[in-house]
């Protein structure tokens, strides 16, 4: 089975600070995907990547940045946390083609104070 | 564009009610459709999937026809347990536009009591 691995569950970020969540993908999968998770507003994309160094914005890119520089991981940087960033968020790879859904990480609940 | 548009819950059932979740979508061209199970504190994982119009996807005792004519992928169990208690997204892709991206549902959130 595709394994999608967050490294964190939780985080606790203070205002301001920069933070990096990551995630690592064991299939070779070449697309992966940040979104975030809040009540009342299901998921919104934030970014995704379809290569290596290759990265497009998602529907809520502002705050965020990513970096790809292996094909298996895929960070999300907050360059400088804000509480409004407070969020559960959630990776998920894929392999290109049509009909194949996504496979998900457990998610890392960040709050930020 | 797409779009995929669920049922409102919170749904509260008894142990061993039937279950019907609503989703409907729309899209231009020809998509794949797939539900998405969310338990509690976890991220999502696949339920089943239908890849084109009136294939059924099946597992652990839930069902969902592609039904084109209709636009709807409706969610159904015919006996639900406590354990099924989550939230359920109904979500759609379509390769040849935007590339694959799943497009969600707001989620329906799900609680059967003993």
């Amino acid at each position: 089975d595709v394994k999608v691995t967050q490294s964190s569950r939780y985080l606790v970020k203070r205002t301001g600070e920069k933070v990096f969540l990551e995630c690592v993908q064991d299939m070779d999968h070449e697309n992966m995907f940040w979104y975030r998770q809040d009540p009342g507003l299901g998921l919104r994309l934030i970014y995704f990547s379809y290569d290596v160094k290759m990265k497009e914005k998602g529907d809520i890119p502002e705050g965020y940045s990513v970096s790809r520089e292996k094909k298996e991981r895929f960070s999300l940087i907050l360059e400088s946390a804000s509480t409004n960033q407070t969020s559960m968020y959630l990776c998920a790879s894929r392999e290109t083609g049509q009909g194949v859904g996504y496979t998900f990480g457990s998610g890392t609940r960040l709050t930020v104070v | 564009g797409n779009s995929v548009t669920q049922m409102e819950g919170p749904v509260t059932l008894s142990e061993e009610a039937f279950l019907t979740i609503n989703c409907t979508y729309t899209a231009t061209g020809y998509p794949s459709l797939f539900w998405y199970v969310q338990y509690p504190g976890e991220g999502l994982q696949l339920l089943l999937k239908a890849t084109k119009a009136d294939d059924k996807g099946s597992n652990k005792g839930f069902e969902a026809t592609y039904r084109k004519e209709t636009t709807s992928f409706h969610l159904e169990k015919g006996s639900v347990q406590v354990s099924d208690s989550a939230v359920y997204f109904c979500a759609l892709s379509d390769f040849y536009n935007q590339g694959g991206k799943l497009i969600f549902g707001q989620g329906t959130e799900l609680s059967v009591k003993p």
